[in-house]
């Protein structure tokens, strides 16, 4: 199985700012690399797939990036309804696995 | 606007089979993959296995044993058998369609609990 481990497990920050977060492979997985959204209760929301491409509907704020191993998801200005909890998780290969999350919380 | 409907017993004893149903409204089965996938309380989500239009599957190897995922064409939905359950398969299941492994639809999830 391909591990996805993401980091920081949790972070604190404030409306407006930019924030980064972080998933690495444990090998190579080409560009099959999908960002995901969740709030408390609800299901996850996809928000990015193969590393760039923004779902439909999904703010321009959001945007991905990187290659083969490490990927980052921006959050350019972070508003209010930002504050969740987002997994990365591989295509490359089944099992599709899943980071653990990262927790986007308010400063 | 493709809506999925999960539907299925939310509590079980252990040794039992997980039975989950997931109704496709607003779109055809054909082209898509149709997934399933699982989150234990307070935790991450954990693919458990696909199935394609033509009925090619896939499971996690950690659950192929116990998992079976099948289509019901003539009634555009898919469903979830997991066997011998235990406490461990305590999570919320939610179903989700996708393209090329990723998941642009999901279900509202269901909160399956085992328990004696």
């Amino acid at each position: 199985d391909i591990q996805m481990t993401q980091s920081p497990s949790s972070l604190s920050a404030s409306v407006g700012d930019r924030v980064t977060m972080t998933c690495r492979a444990s090998q190579s997985i080409s560009s099959y690399l999908n960002w995901y959204q969740q709030k408390p209760g609800k299901a996850p929301k996809l928000l990015i797939f193969g590393i760039y491409t923004l779902h439909s509907g999904v703010p321009s704020r959001f945007s991905g990036s990187g290659s083969g191993t490490e990927f980052t998801l921006t959050i350019s200005s972070l508003q209010p309804e930002d504050f969740a909890t987002y997994y990365c998780q591989q295509s490359y290969s089944t099992p599709r696995t899943f980071g653990q999350g990262t927790k986007v919380e308010i400063k | 606007q493709v809506q999925l409907q999960q539907w299925g017993a939310g509590l079980l004893k252990p040794s039992e089979t997980l039975s989950l149903t997931c109704v496709v409204y607003g779109g055809p089965l054909s082209g898509y993959y149709w997934s399933w996938i699982r989150q234990p309380p307070g935790k991450g989500l954990e693919w458990i296995g696909e199935i394609n239009h033509s009925g090619s599957t896939s499971y996690n190897p950690s659950l192929k044993s116990r998992v079976t995922v099948s289509v019901e064409t003539s009634k555009n939905q898919f469903s979830l058998k997991l066997s011998s359950v235990t406490a461990a398969d305590t999570a919320v299941y939610y179903c989700a369609r996708g393209l090329s492994g990723w998941n642009k639809d999901w279900g509202q999830g269901t909160l399956v609990t085992v328990s004696s």
